[in-house]
């Protein structure tokens, strides 16, 4: 089993509209979690952290949800800016690594 | 304050040839990476340094080796080239030794291996 998983996608989704999308992974000692987001042929960026309780930022929800071993990413009202991929991001207790998925690529259509 | 930056942009190497990329922070970061992004394989770790004067194994490091010359500059060296190489590399760096909090990216080397 991967690491981190991702469904690549693509989602299409109207410019106002609400995405939202799921990553899983496998180690239950992880114990960071970020989103990630890359433009089309550019570096991946951090989009955000993701804390136990939740967290926003603006238009952006991240969740975390330890007992299914998922994070989720909510994106509402959709811009065309918004059209990127998002990197779920996972780091596990003593290690010095992060694990990344392939991406969920979200194409916001006008 | 450039951030991490990367030479060259661009290459396209011949089968067998070496080559060395280079890689520098102007954050006074501890931690430095190289990953590498292919086509539905996301990005995996070739090599880390976790601080100054250390280097250690990522997933992917076979083929690969790597200095790090001062707090500033990590270098990927690939020895003997191979289409297998091809791909976009990429070095990032982050504060802390434990790399749990933000890894800053440099724009990219796109390598093609012929």
């Amino acid at each position: 089993r991967k690491e981190v998983e991702q469904d690549p996608g693509p989602f299409n989704v109207p410019e106002g509209a609400t995405v939202a999308f799921n990553c899983t992974y496998s180690n239950s000692a992880s114990q960071s979690f970020f989103w990630y987001r890359q433009d089309c042929r550019k570096e991946p960026k951090l989009l955000m952290s993701v804390y136990s309780s939740g967290n926003e930022d603006g238009r952006f929800t991240a969740q975390l949800n330890r007992a299914s071993q998922y994070i989720s990413l909510l994106i509402r009202d959709s811009k065309l800016s918004d059209s990127a991929t998002y990197l779920c991001v996972v780091k596990a207790t003593g290690n010095n690594r992060l694990a990344f998925g392939k991406g969920n690529q979200v194409v916001v259509i006008p | 304050n450039a951030g991490v930056t990367q030479t060259p942009k661009f290459q396209v190497l011949k089968t067998g040839q070496s080559m060395t990329l280079q890689c520098a922070q102007d954050m006074n970061h501890n931690s430095m990476y190289w990953y590498r992004q292919d086509p539905g394989m996301g990005l995996r770790l070739i090599y880390y340094s976790a601080s100054e004067g250390t280097t250690d194994k990522g997933e992917v490091p076979n083929g690969y080796n790597v200095s790090r010359l001062n707090k500033r500059e990590f270098s990927l060296r690939l020895e003997s080239a191979a289409p297998s190489q091809t791909s976009v590399y990429f070095c990032a760096s982050s504060p802390r030794t434990s790399g749990a909090n933000e890894q800053f990216f440099g724009p990219g080397t796109r390598l093609t291996v012929l």
